[in-house]
């Protein structure tokens, strides 16, 4: 039973440049959140989705970010117009309902702005 | 949810037991205390999670006092693959989806 996966591992953006982070969950979760670590700080969260519809998104900068998780396929984290302040590692996690005990997560995005 | 307190930084020696406090003063009677765990560079693992019940799995044991004010965990026999840093998250039930991380406890183990 394969994990939660993500890409990809790295991203190298210019400022300016969209990106596109995507999360498969693990199989039969229909729960994905996605949180970002700033260098040297803990995670934090930034938007819980189910199934095409975003539950809580109260994590989110209000500009420049967005999300979702379409009925076929995987969760899409998307970064427009990145400047250096977004480089940071974003992980994604899933459970199998929603208030689960454990979230399982997945390796994580390191994206790096020039 | 209630603020958690955790030392920044402990060592131990592999194969000994580690010992990791936290101290969680404001839980409120409906909130669980959970330990994740993050391995350099990798995503954060659930270890264990408990209510006022002391509770045991494969990995670890949880010891929650009984004012429920702190907890440890307890790894019984470390390794060096259980050098990261670990998270104690205090969460409601059934009203809080997402974790909350602090600045965790960095745990080296020492050949």
């Amino acid at each position: 039973n394969a994990g939660v996966m993500q890409n990809p591992r790295h991203l190298v953006r210019r400022r300016g440049q969209e990106a596109r982070l995507r999360c498969s969950p693990m199989k039969g979760h229909s729960h994905v959140y996605w949180y970002r670590q700033l260098p040297e700080e803990g995670l934090k969260f930034m938007v819980y989705l189910q199934k095409e519809n975003i539950i809580d998104e109260s994590g989110m900068p209000k500009e420049r970010f967005s999300a979702e998780f379409p009925k076929e396929g995987p969760s899409i984290l998307r970064i427009q117009q990145v400047v250096r302040g977004d480089s940071a590692a974003y992980f994604c996690a899933s459970s199998l309902r929603d208030f689960a005990n454990e979230q399982f997560f997945g390796p994580g995005t390191r994206l790096t702005v020039l | 949810d209630a603020k958690t307190t955790q030392p920044t930084s402990m060592d131990c020696a592999e194969g000994r037991a580690a010992n990791l406090p936290c101290n969680h003063s404001t839980i409120s009677g409906n909130e669980y205390v959970y330990w994740y765990r993050q391995i350099h560079s990798q995503g954060p693992q659930y270890i264990i999670h408990g209510l006022k019940n002391n509770e045991t799995n494969e990995m670890a044991s949880l010891i929650i006092t009984e004012d429920r004010k702190s907890s440890t965990l307890i790894l019984p026999h470390a390794t060096l693959r259980d050098t990261a840093v670990y998270y104690c998250i205090v969460r409601a039930a059934g009203s809080a989806r997402q974790l909350t991380f602090g600045s965790g406890t960095q745990l080296t183990v020492l050949p």
